[in-house]
């Protein structure tokens, strides 16, 4: 199983873009990387999923170099209600019950 | 909402006390999961359902039984509890086991006296 090593925490301010960084040297041919977006007592929500170059969507952006040994997370102009954990996955395309969730990167939004 | 639903949303019981957690989603999917989320802690997946058959049982303490009587529905039985067992319990599903994204619903937050 791909480990993936993620900021424990990072800070912000309202309005600025945050880029969260995941390292998953170990990642396998067919792995996907998938983002989730946890709020305080509440189940982590689906953000973004990638294979390789770069995925957008209307919540964030996703790039994965070449090598795919590592993926940034990046969420333009962040708002308060930005503040959360976010999960960096690499496994199965859905994520699927061998992956595993870490620590995830706490992402404090400052007005 | 995400199409899944948890009930209760909190529980406190006692050691000795067995109850249940339920779970329900609206989403046609075929896998669920029971997820144990305890304070600045990862998830640990518990068990994983696909079709209504137990696919996955991550070693958990016999003191938690799941049972998966349709693919809507999800139940974990609890009895003979631990005070650690204290956490936020979250159901998710998803259309496959391997090729999609999960659904979670807004967990359970269970307080074990």
């Amino acid at each position: 199983l791909a480990k993936t090593t993620q900021p424990i925490s990072m800070d912000s301010y309202e309005g600025q873009e945050v880029n969260i960084t995941c390292s998953h040297n170990n990642i396998a041919t067919n792995d996907y990387i998938t983002w989730y977006q946890q709020f305080p007592s509440q189940g982590p929500r689906f953000i973004i999923q990638g294979y390789k170059t770069k995925v957008t969507n209307e919540v964030a952006s996703l790039f994965i170099p070449a090598d795919r040994k590592s993926s940034t997370l990046s969420l333009p102009r962040v708002s308060l209600s930005d503040t959360a954990v976010y999960y960096c996955l690499v496994g199965a395309r859905g994520g699927g019950f061998k992956t595993i969730f870490g620590a995830g990167t706490r992402l404090f939004v400052k007005a | 909402e995400t199409g899944v639903t948890q009930t209760p949303r909190h529980l406190v019981m006692g050691m000795t006390n067995k109850k249940s957690l339920k779970c329900e989603q609206h989403l046609g999917h075929n896998a669920m999961y029971w997820y144990k989320q305890s304070a600045k802690k990862p998830l640990e997946l518990m068990f994983v359902y696909s079709l209504e058959e137990r696919v996955e049982n991550n070693s958990v303490p016999s003191r938690f039984s799941p049972e998966c009587p349709n693919s809507s529905h999800l139940f974990l039985h609890l009895h003979t509890l631990q005070p650690e067992d204290s956490a936020l319990y979250l159901c998710a599903s998803s259309r496959g086991t391997d090729t999609d994204t999960q659904y979670f619903g807004p967990g359970t937050r269970l307080t074990v006296l």
